[in-house]
């Protein structure tokens, strides 16, 4: 099945640094989503894209579609303590009738 | 607004047994997805319902079954029971079909 790959798969960084993270799939998607998840809850949408080459940004976050189709990138600048959680990437590919989530970056904020 | 809720918050149930988990979507959205998602890793996609139809179904058994009722809530219902259906189970819904999704807080099912 169709696998979508996050890298990296976790990160420690000092709070007030700028943090990369991406997803890559074999397929080309339609729509990436972006979300965050804590511990025991749901995920939490961050961002949608829906063009290629679209960047879009929701406060300290810009997330980009890639011109290719098949990957997309979040960046969170000067993150903050609460940025800590699980970032998924996800959406459906443009063949199919399913909705993939990628592997995860797991981040954390040191004070 | 209410977000997506579902219900039961945690549930028990041994091997064999049948379990029903239900979800309520956010106000005016007809589309409700179900997803399985274990400990470390991502949520997997188990069915996509629009408008009562089945719109995308994933790689689980039949076991797995899902319906949509006529004021858009859905139930998931999984038959039996192994170790291994043990895991967080989350509803989303959104306003149509392959949209942005938002996702309800998760039942937690342990079978034991």
């Amino acid at each position: 099945g169709q696998q979508l790959n996050q890298s990296p798969q976790s990160m420690f960084i000092q709070e007030g640094e700028d943090v990369s993270m991406n997803c890559t799939s074999s397929s080309i998607f339609n729509t990436w989503l972006w979300y965050k998840q804590d511990p025991g809850e749901g995920p939490v949408l961050l961002i949608a894209l829906y063009k290629a080459g679209e960047l879009t940004s929701n406060g300290r976050l810009t997330a980009q579609f890639g011109i290719t189709r098949k990957d997309s990138f979040l960046n969170i600048s000067a993150s903050i303590p609460s940025d800590v959680g699980v970032y998924f990437c996800a959406g459906p590919p443009n063949t199919g009738n399913q909705f993939y989530f990628g592997t995860g970056t797991s981040l954390t904020v040191i004070p | 607004d209410a977000g997506v809720t579902q219900s039961p918050t945690h549930l028990i149930k041994t091997r064999g047994q049948q379990v029903t988990l239900r979800c309520s979507p956010i106000s005016g959205h007809k589309s409700v997805s179900w997803y399985q998602q274990v400990l470390g890793q991502g949520p997997q996609f188990i069915f996509q319902y629009y408008e009562k139809e089945e719109r995308g179904r994933g790689n689980f058994p039949d076991r797995f079954s899902a319906r949509q009722f006529p004021n858009y809530s859905s139930e998931l219902n999984v038959n039996a029971l192994l170790l291994g259906d043990s895991a967080l189970y989350l509803c989303a819904s959104s306003a149509r079909v392959w949209d942005e999704q938002f996702f309800g807080p998760g039942t937690r099912l342990t079978v034991l």
